[in-house]
Order: structure tokens, then C-alpha cells, then sequence
């Protein structure tokens, strides 16, 4: 009973490095979603997808890119990173009453 | 598009205070309301929701929310906190229709009890 699985749980990248943050679910929701905390910003949508083979953009979605083979997995790819992506990312699976987080990556561009 | 406005970014109560947190949202349709808690270096749980019906609803630890319409508002309340309750908590809203669950947070507000 995993419910939503991210990894890893910490990265440290330099700047123009790429890489993938991966998050799975098991609890078969159509709708998954990436988010981004910042101190006194609250969660912001990166992007969102409502099932497989579909995506779309949310609030700030310059710099990452996203697909969705799956029902199960839906990683976030940053493709040159920029100090200005530092921030916790969550996962989140959710149906229309909820949404499941997983317990978020640390990343820190230097 | 819809919006939440959590009120104050920082309530510091002193233990077995009661507390309020405020939130108040925007939205041309029908919303569903959530309140999450985000205890330090953890993510985020859902501490309670209205989605329909009473509009009182309460959590397993003595939290309770009142969905207001007239008001646009969903405070979050406590009648005596402990020190274990101190975590930033985020008012979120979403449609209560569609297929499109996107949630949009408030950005939250850090309660802070001191023995």
C-alpha cells in the first residue's frame, strides 16, 4: 500500500545538468500532478496530467517537461537546471475528493 | 480561475490557546475545500475536507472547519492546541465538477505553539 512513491529524495545538481524526478502511484488515478514549494509561495502546479498520453501546463511549467506513458508513472524532467529551480517538488495522484502526496524531492542547483 | 487567501502568514498562540486560522477563496463554480499540514521537513497530510453536506467538518485530532458560501471562507479552528500542532497548515481548492481536479493552495500559514 505504497500510494504515491517519488525518488530521490534528495539531489544536488549543477547548473545545466538535466535530470528526471520520478514518481509512481498504485492506486490507479486517472489524475497526477507536479507541484513546487517555496517559502511563502505555498504549492505551485508545474504541470498536470489526466491520464495517459495526456498533459498540460499549470502555473509554472518554464524549464521542466513532463509525459505520461502510464496510468502508474508520471516523472518531471528538468532540462538545463537554473539555481532558480532549488525548491521541494511534491507528486501528487488524486481523484475528484483528494489528492495523495508523496513525501517530495530536495533539490538544490548550485 | 480560482484563488485562496490564507490571511496570516505566521499565528504564534501559546499551548492550550485556542487558535483560528482564516482562509478565504475565489471561484465562479462550485469548489471542493481542503485544509493540508505540512509538519517540519515532512510532506503534506490531509488534516480535513468539505466536499458536500455539513458544512462543519472535523478532523481525528480536534481540528474543525466551517465552509461559509456567503463568505467565500473555510477557517480552520482549534479550541486548545498542543505543541505537537505547531506545522504550517495550507487551505486548498479545487472544482466540485469535470475531470480536472487541479488544486490550488493557499501559501500557507506557519502556527507556531509555545509552551
Amino acid at each position: 500500500n505504497a500510494g504515491v512513491t517519488q525518488t530521490p529524495k534528495f539531489q544536488v545538481l549543477k547548473t545545466g545538468q538535466s535530470m528526471t524526478l520520478q514518481c509512481a502511484q498504485d492506486m490507479n488515478h486517472e489524475y497526477m500532478s507536479w507541484y513546487r514549494q517555496d517559502p511563502g509561495m505555498g504549492l505551485r502546479l508545474i504541470h498536470y496530467s489526466v491520464g495517459a498520453g495526456i498533459t498540460d501546463q499549470g502555473e509554472v511549467p518554464n524549464g521542466y517537461n513532463v509525459s505520461r506513458s502510464t496510468t502508474e508513472d508520471f516523472p518531471l524532467r528538468l532540462l538545463s537546471a537554473a539555481p532558480s529551480q532549488t525548491s521541494v517538488y511534491f507528486c501528487a495522484s488524486s481523484t475528484a475528493y483528494g489528492y495523495t502526496f508523496g513525501s517530495g524531492t530536495r533539490l538544490t542547483v548550485v | 480561475a480560482q484563488s485562496v487567501t490564507q490571511l496570516d502568514s505566521q499565528v504564534p498562540v501559546f499551548e492550550e490557546a485556542p487558535v483560528e486560522l482564516r482562509c478565504n477563496y475565489s471561484s465562479s463554480v462550485s469548489v471542493y475545500l481542503f485544509w493540508y499540514v505540512q509538519y517540519p521537513n515532512q510532506g503534506l497530510q490531509l488534516l480535513l475536507k468539505y466536499l458536500s453536506g455539513s458544512t462543519l467538518v472535523e478532523s481525528i485530532n480536534g481540528f474543525e472547519a466551517e465552509f461559509n458560501k456567503s463568505q467565500t471562507s473555510f477557517h480552520l479552528r482549534k479550541p486548545s492546541v498542543h505543541i505537537s500542532d505547531t506545522a504550517e497548515y495550507f487551505c486548498a481548492v479545487t472544482n466540485s465538477g469535470g475531470s480536472n481536479y487541479k488544486l490550488t493552495f493557499g501559501k500557507g500559514t506557519l502556527l507556531t505553539v509555545n509552551p
